[in-house]
């Protein structure tokens, strides 16, 4: 089945800076792959997400980035404010996977004001 | 509407109790989930309803029972829980057809066992 490793699993900048989490997959045949942010005591819900068959997606300060080849796939948050402050989760899905999502380790993030 | 609506958001049990956790959406989706999330860890998948079908079975204990009355209600059914079953229980759907889609959570059941 697919394995997703997520890292780094905490990290912590400066408001205004940028950040960037990084994750690989195992599955050749997987080719959805979302992120989830998830605050404190609250569900985890879709800041973006890329298919197979495009290398990198925007919305605003956020962008993911897909390299099929290597199987890593990463998020770039930029501007980061304090409210940024949450935990991350990559995940990876195919057909071969009945579409069933496999989270990575999850990366806490802390954006110091 | 794109909500998931879990009940109840809180619920302690006894270890004899038995219970129910329920989950509703009305946005069409054909494919309902329940995952488990324990502190600081990622969400794991026990039960996939595909057409009100169970579809997937993560190898949960039968103290855990699912239940898909329709197309829009998931229920997880409760009895005879460890305390080691302690945990946020996230109900998610998405549509079920046409590819990997969005999976939309619920705000999660924060059950604990006494």
């Amino acid at each position: 089945g697919e394995n997703v490793e997520q890292h780094p699993s905490t990290l912590s900048v400066q408001e205004g800076d940028s950040a960037v989490i990084k994750c690989t997959y195992s599955d050749s045949a997987s080719n959805y792959f979302p992120w989830y942010k998830q605050e404190l005591g609250k569900r985890p819900q879709l800041i973006i997400d890329i298919r197979s068959n495009v290398g990198e997606k925007k919305d605003q300060r956020i962008a993911v980035t897909l390299n099929k080849t290597a199987k890593h796939f990463s998020l770039h948050i930029t501007e980061t404010q304090p409210e940024d402050s949450a935990v991350y989760f990559c995940a990876a899905t195919g057909w071969n996977a009945g579409n069933m999502l496999t989270f990575g380790g999850g990366t806490r993030l802390m954006v110091k004001p | 509407d794109t909500e998931v609506t879990q009940t109840p958001k809180h619920l302690v049990m006894g270890m004899t109790n038995k219970k129910s956790l329920k989950c509703e959406q009305h946005m069409g989706h054909r494919a309902m989930y329940w995952y488990k999330q324990k502190a600081k860890k990622p969400p794991e998948l026990m039960f996939v309803y595909s057409y009100e079908k169970l579809s997937i079975n993560e190898s949960v204990p039968s103290r855990f029972s699912p239940e898909c009355p329709n197309s829009s209600l998931l229920n997880l059914h409760l009895h005879a829980l460890q305390p080691e079953d302690s945990a946020l229980y996230l109900c998610a759907s998405s549509q079920g057809t046409g590819g990997p889609t969005e999976a939309f959570f619920g705000q999660g059941t924060r059950l604990t066992v006494v």
